[in-house]
């Protein structure tokens, strides 16, 4: 499968915790990017890390990749009542169209 | 939602009719794409097009075809719809500039229900 793999599923924390999730897969890829997704909008693209690198920052995200282990994480730091959202991963397989697949998503609960 | 529209937004209809959704984005982008979103599934692509009149099958095309005879706009129809069917809809483009590193934007969704 070209899909990845979040975990957990499901996350809640109190506004002001760092929030981790996790995305595995099997295939070699060109990049990893990540989106997120408000209750009942489209996906809105948070940041895309390639595959030479091995962490990107962009404000409270920071988003991390491991190739060896065919991981990639990420983290919000000090979150908010308005992050509150499900977050996906997208892999760009190596060698395949430009087209990203995305896997399941973590949904991520903040509790004021 | 970067330009881009979905209609209709929410939708209830019979099993066996025809269905067609639009997507319309007002961003001159090249590449167009159509996904449903089901609980347990994630993403999944059904149909993509990458310039007019130019359309290629995703991983659960069947049961759906599309049509871009407008670069700004790109329809998906369901035949005969079934229950199976019933998801929400995402439209989504890319300017294809960025090649493998293209970032995608998306439409508002549209929620449809087959009984």
């Amino acid at each position: 499968s070209q899909q990845g793999e979040e975990d957990p599923q499901a996350l809640s924390i109190q506004e002001g915790e760092n929030a981790t999730m996790n995305c595995s897969y099997k295939t070699s890829i060109n990049n990893l990017q990540w989106y997120r997704q408000n209750s009942g909008r489209g996906l809105v693209h948070l940041i895309l890390i390639r595959s030479n690198e091995r962490e990107k920052h962009s404000g409270r995200l920071r988003v991390t990749l491991d190739t060896s282990k065919k991981s990639s994480s990420l983290l919000i730091t000090a979150s908010r009542a308005a992050d509150t959202a499900s977050y996906f991963c997208a892999l760009q397989p190596s060698g395949g169209s430009y087209i990203p697949t995305f896997g399941r998503g973590t949904s991520l609960i903040v509790h004021p | 939602d970067a330009g881009i529209t979905q209609s209709p937004r929410h939708k209830v209809t019979e099993t066996g009719t025809p269905v067609t959704l639009r997507c319309h984005q007002t961003e001159n982008h090249r590449y167009m794409y159509w996904y449903r979103q089901d609980p347990g599934h994630g993403l999944r692509l059904i149909h993509y097009s990458y310039g007019v009149k130019d359309t290629d099958k995703g991983e659960v095309s069947d049961g759906y075809s599309v049509s871009r005879s407008k670069t700004e706009d790109f329809l998906l129809t369901l035949e005969s719809a079934t229950s199976s069917q019933t998801s929400v809809y995402f439209c989504a483009i890319s300017d294809g500039a960025g090649g493998y590193e293209d970032t995608q934007y998306f439409g508002p969704g549209t929620r449809l229900t087959v009984l």
